[in-house]
């Protein structure tokens, strides 16, 4: 157990629905990274927060948005969702702000039909 | 653009064999390169890392050998056994700067008993 809570394990949802994905990084890890894990593409980085304020961004697309709240938590949001979004979403925390070792949650599996 | 890239995707091997899998990036501002694996139904986890300023790093059978002129780094694993069939992934990030962690694309392994 990594200590990084996600939720919901499962979700099923239809195209250009709005979904919300929430992520409890583990006690003390002020870092919170949002990946997305597809099979053809891997493990691809979407957004890094620290202690509530955005510190890096990749390919996250503009119909994507995520923020960390004061208690740490973090949500991720995707809206008008299409087909291809379906994938894995996985949370991690790091106590630092630079990516040294990531504690990754179990993920969050989004089937978009 | 795949940062890290990574081969092979898959890889089979008989138990007590090698596991060689190989990594290589282009951006030479990386210095922190870590191996994760992932069970099926888990997130990743780290296995091992290297920092660019040793060649090789041993934690029991899982060794990183690490070229920084060819900019190639590879994870061996030796005497493998059914309990390492996963997927594993290699990454890399800059201590400064950036904050994210890049990963490629992964390797499912198998162990055959």
């Amino acid at each position: 157990d990594s200590g990084v809570t996600q939720t919901p394990k499962h979700l099923i949802t239809a195209t250009g629905q709005r979904v919300t994905l929430r992520c409890s990084p583990r006690s003390g890890d002020l870092s919170v990274y949002w990946y997305q894990q597809s099979l053809d593409q891997g493990l691809q980085f979407l957004i890094q927060y620290y202690n509530g304020e955005e510190r890096a961004k990749g390919n996250i697309l503009e119909r994507f948005s995520a923020q960390q709240f004061p208690d740490l938590h973090s949500e991720l949001n995707l809206s008008s969702l299409e087909l291809g979004d379906s994938a894995l979403y996985f949370c991690a925390s790091s106590p630092r702000v630079a990516a040294g070792e990531l504690f990754f949650g179990e993920g969050s599996r989004l089937t978009v039909l | 653009q795949q940062q890290v890239k990574q081969s092979p995707q898959s890889l089979i091997v008989q138990k007590g064999g090698i596991s060689i899998i190989n990594c290589a990036y282009e951006n030479t501002a990386f210095d922190y390169f870590p191996w994760y694996q992932q069970f099926p139904g888990k997130g990743p986890a780290l296995l091992i890392a290297i920092r660019p300023d040793v060649s090789e790093k041993k934690e029991g059978r899982f060794t990183i050998s690490f070229n920084k002129s060819a900019k190639q780094f590879s994870l061996h694993i030796m005497d493998s056994q059914p309990g390492d069939s996963a997927t594993y992934f290699c990454a890399a990030s800059m201590q400064t700067g950036a904050n994210n962690l890049f990963f490629g694309t992964g390797t499912r392994l198998t162990v055959i008993p």
